[in-house]
């Protein structure tokens, strides 16, 4: 499978504790974007990198957010204390700058906070 | 930002019949994208307009871009249950969504 993987596709978690998801683009992509959806809603970004280094973060993210993409390969977004209105779908996309604004999604990882 | 606003929010179509969404914003877009989401799918792209007044055509799907740049809209000619789906548009090289329409088909 060459598409966009993210792990885990599931996640429970108790309010307070601290979560992890990890993005792995396509192969030769250069820019990794995190959004995230809840229902009935568009998807809503979050941050993008260009290789390694993260060129925006929405000023909607609060600071308990914070995504890596130390290698410019595959993406963690890390979020700490977490909260029930954090329940979401977080979903990666990759896009290669070769190709014209193009974003491949993957399946998305569903958090939810108890 | 170059944020925007999509209408209708739902469209509930015989299948056969036609189906449209807008999406508008208040400032000039650099340019628009157009995603589908399948229920319980992640989205998929579908095109991408840059030039003013632009129109693209995907067999049954005509997409436009309004001439002062400030509106998009997505035409679905003679709707298949396959178009089952919710029609993201996106701003500013997908860093804003509209909300989507939400097309259910009827046979």
């Amino acid at each position: 499978d060459t598409g966009v993987s993210q792990n885990p596709r599931h996640k429970i978690t108790k309010r307070g504790q601290n979560v992890t998801f990890r993005c792995d683009p396509i192969s030769e992509h250069n820019r990794l974007y995190w959004y995230r959806q809840t229902l009935g809603q568009g998807p809503e970004f979050l941050t993008y990198f260009q290789n390694e280094a993260q060129l925006e973060k929405s000023r909607l993210l609060s600071d308990r957010f914070s995504a890596e993409r130390p290698k410019g390969s595959f993406s963690t977004l890390e979020i700490q204390r977490t909260e029930q209105g954090d329940s979401a779908m977080y979903l990666c996309a990759s896009s290669s700058l070769r190709m014209t604004g193009e974003l491949f999604f993957g399946e998305g990882s569903r958090l939810t906070v108890l | 930002g170059q944020q925007v606003m999509q209408i209708p929010q739902y469209q509930h179509v015989q299948e056969g019949e036609d189906f449209t969404t807008y999406c508008n914003s208040s400032t000039t877009l650099s340019n628009i994208q157009w995603y589908k989401q399948r229920p319980g799918g992640h989205p998929v792209f579908l095109i991408q307009l840059v030039k003013s007044g632009e129109v693209k055509k995907q067999k049954r799907l005509t997409f436009q871009f309004g001439e002062a740049k400030k509106n998009s809209s997505l035409h679905i000619t003679a709707t298949q249950t396959t178009d089952v789906g919710t029609y993201f548009c996106a701003a500013a090289y997908a860093l804003n969504f509209g909300k989507g329409t939400s097309l259910l088909v009827t046979p």
